[in-house]
């Protein structure tokens, strides 16, 4: 069975400008969260979809936007990019995210810089 | 609120001894799940291991074990026989029904495996 996949991998761009990644679960699952990461802050959750719908939602600014196709996979919107978004991105699926047993499978990451 | 506590930022250990890394947690929820998980410097988040909250024995996977004790609300991750591969950011984890199933991780801690 594959893996998360995301894509890009790497992503260099400048302030003001808007970026968009995406993210393929495995097989089967339903649930797709997205988390920044950055040396200062560590892991911060981002949002989770499920069936489409977006059903939690961390403490970001608006500019931070996503969604969830009919497929299972998801694209996360960042606009307006300031230097501070330049982070890891890692998406994560799981089955069905709404039981303490679901695990969380994490992708590779996008590495987003900001100049 | 749930909330995961990991108070060793870094910790050094020889090569094929064992380690132990801490892990704390906070939640009123009587089920939850505890998870493990492996962040080399690549990047991607490995998953490890999962305890559920109602699990009588302590989880084992390979190499690692999970020292679960409930009333002292721990799990520690045991790393057994280390090996230089083993070098990464360890992140401890949790979910439970409080916030809609959200995943809460720790700080994590970094493990250097000495030659």
């Amino acid at each position: 069975k594959a893996g998360v996949t995301q894509t890009p991998r790497y992503l260099i761009k400048t302030r003001g400008q808007q970026v968009t990644l995406s993210c393929s679960p495995i097989s089967g699952h339903r649930s797709v969260s997205w988390y920044q990461q950055t040396p200062g802050q560590g892991l911060q959750f981002l949002f989770e979809y499920f069936s489409e719908t977006q059903r939690n939602k961390g403490n970001f600014p608006g500019r931070f936007s996503g969604r969830q196709f009919s497929n299972s996979r998801s694209e996360m919107n960042v606009s307006t990019l300031e230097l501070g978004d330049s982070a890891l991105y890692l998406c994560a699926s799981s089955f069905s995210g709404s039981r303490n047993t679901d695990t969380q499978y994490f992708g590779p990451g996008t590495r987003l810089t900001v100049l | 609120a749930q909330k995961i506590t990991q108070t060793q930022p870094g910790m050094f250990v020889q090569e094929k001894e064992a380690v132990t890394l801490d892990c704390t947690y906070d939640t009123s929820d009587q089920s939850y799940g505890l998870f493990w998980y492996k962040q080399p410097s690549s990047g991607e988040m490995i998953f490890l291991i999962y305890q559920g909250s109602y699990d009588e024995q302590n989880a084992t996977e390979g190499r690692y074990s999970l020292n679960f004790q409930k009333a002292r609300k721990s799990a520690n991750l045991v790393i057994s026989a280390s090996q230089l591969g083993d070098s990464a950011m360890y992140f401890c984890a949790m979910r439970g029904v409080s916030g809609t199933y959200k995943y809460i991780f720790g700080t994590g801690t970094r493990l250097k495996v000495l030659a």
